[in-house]
């Protein structure tokens, strides 16, 4: 069985700065990482994903996420934060052959000004 | 626009209650997913369609049913509304040639009393 871990409720970060939202997995086979992300009162959005090739991915709204194998992760980062990019962050496997998802408990991301 | 329309943003139901969630998707998505999402539990899938009248059980299944009659629509039934149920529904669909990436719907928020 595949399963997410996402090991914050709860990421701050002032303005500016550097943010990293974490993410570990659990997948039999090869991984497919996904990062999703959930504005106030709004469905999810898809932000980027892994699917095969060079580590580090890029995204949507400048992030961008890195994938290391040896440490079962997907962090996600963004060089400089703005306060527009508070939300609700997810991440998401799928293994193999699934059609289906298996998101992480979600990360409360709080850019402060 | 791609898009993923939930009928209803909002709905307060009695205990007993029948209720009807319903998704419409105007991407000719072959894949329809129904999730629920619950603070600190993520999202957990409840039932997935790869095609017209298929389905497929996701994680938490019991006390829901879905219906596929026609590609674009996918919808929740809940036959008999209880408190535990009270919870954001969450809609979404994806094309098999682009794995992973979900369309989200802006959810239904269900509390039933």
């Amino acid at each position: 069985a595949q399963s997410v871990a996402q090991p914050e409720d709860q990421v701050n970060v002032a303005e500016g700065n550097p943010l990293t939202v974490k993410c570990t997995y659990s997948v039999s086979g090869n991984p497919y990482l996904f990062w999703y992300v959930q504005y106030p009162n709004r469905g999810l959005q898809f932000l980027l994903k892994y699917i095969t090739g060079d580590n580090l991915v890029k995204g949507s709204y400048g992030f961008e996420a890195e994938f290391n194998k040896s440490q079962t992760s997907f962090h996600l980062k963004k060089p400089s934060a703005l306060v527009s990019d508070s939300a609700l962050y997810f991440c998401a496997s799928k293994g193999g052959s699934a059609r289906q998802l298996t998101f992480g408990s979600g990360t409360q991301l709080t850019v402060l000004p | 626009d791609v898009k993923v329309t939930q009928s209803s943003r909002y709905l307060v139901k009695r205990t007993g209650e029948k209720v009807f969630l319903e998704c419409v998707q105007d991407m000719d998505h072959e894949n329809m997913f129904w999730y629920r999402q619950d603070p600190g539990l993520g999202l957990r899938l409840i039932y997935f369609s790869y095609d017209v009248k298929m389905k497929e059980k996701g994680d938490i299944p019991e006390g829901y049913s879905v219906s596929r009659e026609k590609k674009e629509r996918f919808s929740l039934i809940l036959e008999s509304a209880s408190t535990n149920q009270t919870s954001m529904y969450l809609c979404a669909s994806s094309s098999p040639t682009r794995a992973g990436e979900l369309f989200f719907g802006e959810g239904s928020r269900l509390t039933v009393l």
